[in-house]
């Protein structure tokens, strides 16, 4: 079946520790989403990639970063995560642009990082 | 900015009730409307969503929503709970403004079903 898979589901990193959250599709879709969920709250956008192009939200503190290698794969790099960044990250992706059509997205089943 | 506010960060029915599960939104433009839900430890997959045309959408697992343009509302609906959709929903909105691809979402609400 076509999908978002994310890894780890679940990764334990040190406070100040670079990390690397990774998603890749099968989809084959154009644009790929990254979302922070901290506990009971709504997922809030952080970047997208549309094919290479990157976009990033103007909220998004530069500790977070993102690669995209190719079309299947996307990465989430927290340069040095604090306690305040332990959240689910939720991978998304969409055939093109919400604006063209409005895709629906899909998402990933998210990775859960704890900042010890 | 485009906002969307969901009423009761917790509902409760019992099973075969109806579910009700308001959601309103703040946007200057038309915009695009839709229903997630999420079950624990899941990733969020979509219910419905709502772009144009036909006001009244229907989803997966047997649930509607209405677009009110005069109320700025999209209320999710389901006649008869079932057991499997206790799970966390989430109403979000686009309308593409600024560039941003992404869909700005509400805090969710959890859905609890009685036995």
């Amino acid at each position: 079946d076509a999908m978002v898979i994310q890894n780890p589901r679940y990764q334990v990193t040190q406070f100040g520790k670079p990390v690397t959250l990774s998603c890749s599709q099968t989809l084959n879709h154009n644009v790929m989403y990254w979302y922070q969920q901290k506990s009971s709250q709504a997922p809030k956008l952080l970047f997208h990639y549309y094919d290479k192009d990157f976009n990033n939200e103007a909220d998004t503190p530069d500790n977070f970063q993102s690669r995209r290698p190719n079309t299947s794969f996307c990465f989430l790099d927290i340069r040095s995560p604090g306690l305040g960044d332990a959240a689910m990250y939720l991978c998304a992706t969409s055939r093109d642009r919400l604006l063209a059509g409005v895709e629906t997205q899909y998402f990933g089943p998210g990775t859960r990082l704890l900042v010890l | 900015a485009q906002s969307v506010t969901q009423l009761g960060s917790h509902v409760s029915v019992s099973e075969g009730a109806l579910v009700l599960l308001r959601c309103n939104y703040s946007s200057s433009v038309p915009p695009y409307l839709f229903w997630y839900v999420q079950y624990p430890n899941q990733g969020l997959q979509l219910l419905l969503k709502y772009t144009t045309g036909a006001t009244l959408v229907k989803g997966i697992n047997g649930f509607e929503a209405e677009f009110k343009k005069s109320e700025t509302s999209f209320h999710l609906t389901k006649p008869s709970a079932h057991m499997s959709d206790a799970a966390e929903y989430f109403c979000a909105v686009s309308d593409g403004r600024g560039g941003a691809d992404g869909l700005t979402f509400g805090k969710g609400t959890h859905l609890i079903i009685q036995p």
